[in-house]
This record gives C-alpha cells, sequence and structure tokens, in this order.
C-alpha cells in the first residue's frame, strides 16, 4: 500500500526557519515525482515544486521559486519543504502529493501538515 | 489567478446528474484530473486521463473532455459527493510542474 507520511502541525514566529517531511512507503520511492501543493484556510490548492528523488531533479512554480526549498532523501524515502524566513503568508496546510510519471495527476497524497505563522 | 476556470459553487438534487466543468488553453491538448476534497481532508484522486477511475471510486463519477472544457459528471450523486472539487492540468505553457482550478464546491440539496 502507498503511503505518505508528513510530519507534524507546526507553529513559528515570522522570520524562523522550518523544515516539513513526507516520508513514502509502499512503492519505489527514488522513481516517481513528488510535490508540495500548498492550500491556504478556505482556498484551493497550489503547486509549490515538485522533485524526482532519484537525481534531484527540482521545478518551483515562479511565485515560490527562491522562497522555498524543495529536497529528498532517498536512503531514508523522505522529501522536504524548507523555509529560511516564515511570515505570515505562510500560513496554510501543506500537502505532499506523489505524481503519476508523466503527467500532472496526483495518485496519492498524504495527510497535510499545517503550518502557522503568527507573532 | 488560475489558467484553469471552474464554476465557484454548483447544487444538485440528490439522486440527479451533475457536471463540473474545468475550461483552458491548455486542455486542447492534455487530459485533466478531477480531485474530490471533504472539509478537514487531503484531495482525493476521482478521475484521471481520458476517463480513468483509481480503484474505490464509484462509477458514478465519469470524466469527458471537448475541445478547451474537461468535464467531470456525477450520475446519481449522492449525499456523500457533497465537497469541494478541482480540475489539475498542464498551464498553458505545458510546463510539467501543472495548474489546480479553482474548484467547485458541489452541494447535494
Amino acid at each position: 500500500e502507498v503511503q505518505l507520511v508528513q510530519s507534524g502541525a507546526e507553529v513559528k514566529k515570522p522570520g524562523e526557519s522550518l523544515k516539513i517531511s513526507c516520508e513514502g512507503s509502499g512503492y519505489s520511492f527514488s522513481n516517481y515525482w513528488i510535490g508540495w501543493v500548498r492550500q491556504k484556510p478556505g482556498k484551493g490548492l497550489e503547486w509549490v515544486g515538485i522533485i524526482y528523488p532519484a537525481d534531484s531533479n527540482t521545478r518551483y512554480s515562479p511565485s515560490f521559486q527562491g522562497q522555498v526549498t524543495i529536497s529528498a532523501d532517498t536512503s531514508i524515502n523522505t522529501a522536504y519543504l524548507q523555509w529560511t524566513s516564515l511570515s505570515a503568508s505562510d500560513t496554510a496546510v501543506y500537502y505532499c502529493a506523489r505524481r503519476l510519471t508523466g503527467t500532472t495527476t496526483v495518485d496519492h497524497w498524504g495527510r497535510g501538515t499545517l503550518v502557522t505563522v503568527s507573532s | 489567478s488560475s489558467e484553469l476556470t471552474q464554476d465557484p459553487a454548483v447544487s444538485v438534487a440528490l439522486g440527479q446528474t451533475v457536471t463540473i466543468t474545468c475550461q483552458g488553453d491548455s486542455l486542447r491538448s492534455f487530459y485533466a484530473s478531477w480531485y474530490q476534497q471533504k472539509p478537514g481532508q487531503a484531495p482525493l484522486l476521482v478521475i484521471y486521463g481520458k476517463n480513468n477511475r483509481p480503484s474505490g471510486i464509484p462509477d458514478r463519477f465519469s470524466g469527458s473532455n471537448s475541445e478547451n472544457t474537461a468535464s467531470l459528471t456525477i450520475t446519481g450523486a449522492q449525499a456523500e459527493d457533497e465537497a469541494a472539487y478541482f480540475c489539475n492540468s498542464r498551464d498553458t505553457s505545458g510546463h510539467q510542474l501543472g495548474v489546480f482550478g479553482g474548484g467547485t464546491k458541489l452541494t447535494v440539496l
């Protein structure tokens, strides 16, 4: 069974750094694109970026380029989303999402990590 | 603003048929996938490709495509189908990352 297990909810202050994680199991982690999707409270879904763990090839949405870093560690089947300096506007649920090869289709989702940034 | 456009809200009487649409230029070249999201839950894939349903998705869900429009049809809507529905496909430049539609809130009356 494919599973994506995300790290727990975080509460941070503006300017702090953060790294959240997504551990994949039940499939060949290295060989599927993994993406991060943001959902602000009461709003829609937005792609943050994607990574191919086998070679760390990464793509970012223009809205997030330079604001976050996506990485992966194939030795522990885990993908990461990282911020060096959070702001209140980063408050959202972040989902990790496994994509079907060659498509934008997400066939498996993590349960989401709620990130709250507040002073 | 999203390059895939969805109506914000749609309603359907219990047991009736409803179609949710997604419009965008990229849909002339690429299929859309559709996701159901209930409050407090992660999205769930319901339709992808030409008209494919993942295992466990009821056959009352179907998809179709015409020119720049992708459609999700629920034939015989049930109370448990009340949710937000999002489409997803490539953007107009065909970039690998893709884009989501703004979502449609389906109410089952």
